[in-house]
């Protein structure tokens, strides 16, 4: 059972470039959580999404961030218009259910370089 | 508010010797706290989880506590290790809300363990 997968694991942009990332989630999950984590800092939470639903954005900036879980297809973080503030590891996590009771499963990261 | 404060921010020991690293939360209503390990550049993996009725768990070199009355955890690493130098993160659950986000981070303590 692969575990929850993100790529791509590196990506570079220049400032005003559109970054999309993704998320598979381990299988059987339908919760999925989107977190940036600065450099030295600690994990933010930014959105929570379970199929075709966003549960809870509010850790999301409300310009230039959209997150999605299509029916079919893994989560996708897209940022427009990246500006150098951006720059950031970006972790996706998963449960079978919602995150309270169950344990999150965490993919590798994408960390994101804005030049 | 909800918040969830580790102590120390870093930490450094030497290979063998023990340590103990401390959680504070104001989380309410409270159901559950986990702890993750997060190794440089990876993403961050549960080494256990504390629910209100238990005080103490271990798994291997890993001990975690919990006294629920004043809202604190800490987890102690016995004979502590090079690979357990990391990141670890205190998880705090608050029970589940209707759609929102409810868990609740800290922002880790930064254990080093050198030679």
């Amino acid at each position: 059972n692969a575990g929850v997968m993100q790529n791509p694991r590196h990506l570079v942009r220049r400032r005003g470039q559109e970054a999309r990332l993704r998320c598979s989630p381990m299988k059987g999950h339908s919760h999925v959580y989107w977190y940036r984590q600065l450099p030295e800092e600690g994990l933010k939470f930014m959105v929570y999404l379970q199929k075709e639903n966003i549960i809870d954005e509010s850790g999301m900036p409300k310009e230039r961030f959209s997150a999605e879980f299509p029916k079919e297809g893994p989560s996708i973080l897209r940022i427009q218009q990246v500006v150098r503030g951006d720059s950031a590891a970006y972790f996706c996590a998963s449960s079978p259910s919602s995150g309270g009771t169950g344990e999150l499963f965490f993919g590798e990261g994408s960390r994101l370089t804005v030049l | 508010k909800n918040q969830v404060e580790q102590s120390p921010q870093s930490l450094i020991i030497l290979e063998g010797k023990n340590c103990t690293l401390q959680c504070n939360y104001t989380v309410s209503p409270f159901s559950n706290l986990r702890w993750y390990k997060q190794d440089t550049g990876r993403g961050p993996v549960s080494l256990t989880i504390m629910t209100f009725s238990e005080n103490t768990k271990s798994n291997g070199r890993y001990t975690a506590t919990l006294d629920a009355d004043t809202k604190q955890s800490s987890l102690h690493i016995t004979a502590s290790q090079l690979s357990d130098s990391a990141s670890y993160i205190c998880v705090v659950s608050a029970k589940k809300g209707t759609g929102a986000n409810n868990l609740f981070f800290g922002t880790g303590t930064r254990l080093t363990v050198i030679p």
